[in-house]
């Protein structure tokens, strides 16, 4: 069934510092792909998304490539700043329909001045 | 635009009695709602998922009796738990999509502690 693979956290950086959240998925056929985040005590909002294989979705100055070929959405940021600190869910659709998300574990990154 | 609005916040409730968390679509209407769970450091669970003016479909091991989910109007949604135990104590997030194809947007969560 389809599913979402995320790296284990909590990732803890200095503010600047190159983040990498990896994420890969199961799915069938090409879905869209998302990265959510989650700031402490609120609710989800879509940082970025990628409607087919090769696109780009950036925001933010977070960026993350759809591979098709390796099956992967790994969120990337070249320099993070504490405000960045939250969790981060790459999700897929789910391929029954009606719009259901499914949702890697989250990977909580931490960044420190 | 899209923004979702959930109410209460946080709620504190005692065992055996029943709370209503509302999730509303404020600028656009909303064919259908989901409502999710979240437990501390954990990723969100699909509770159920409902179209307006239809019964929810809850997901595999939801105990629909005990969760009951009404959605009556295109921008109004309610997750009643009812009867509720500690257990229930949990992060409740709801989200709001404008029909097939459409983006979810999420509403803040509520903060559900039953003492």
């Amino acid at each position: 069934g389809d599913s979402v693979t995320q790296m284990e956290g909590p990732v803890t950086l200095s503010e600047e510092a190159f983040l990498t959240i990896n994420c890969t998925y199961t799915a069938t056929g090409y879905p869209s792909l998302f990265w959510y985040v989650q700031y402490p005590g609120e609710g989800l909002q879509l940082l970025l998304k990628a409607t087919k294989a090769d696109d780009k979705g950036s925001n933010k100055g977070f960026e993350a490539t759809y591979r098709k070929e390796t099956t992967s959405f790994h969120l990337e940021k070249g320099s993070v700043q504490v405000s960045d600190s939250a969790v981060y869910f790459c999700a897929l659709p789910f391929s029954g329909g009606y719009n259901k998300l499914i949702f890697g574990a989250g990977t909580r990154l931490a960044v420190h001045p | 635009g899209a923004v979702v609005s959930q109410h209460p916040s946080w709620v504190i409730c005692k065992s055996g009695t029943s709370v209503k968390i509302e999730c509303r679509s404020l600028d656009f209407q909303a064919t259908t709602m989901f409502w999710y769970r979240q437990f501390p450091k954990q990723s969100l669970m699909l509770m159920a998922t409902s179209n307006e003016g239809s019964k929810a479909t809850y997901e595999q091991g939801v105990e629909k009796d005990k969760f009951l989910i009404n959605h009556a109007s295109l921008t109004l949604s309610t997750l009643t738990v009812t009867s509720a135990h500690p257990e229930d104590s949990s992060f409740y997030i709801c989200s709001a999509s404008r029909g097939s194809g459409d983006e979810q947007y999420f509403g803040p969560g509520t903060r559900l502690t039953v003492t």
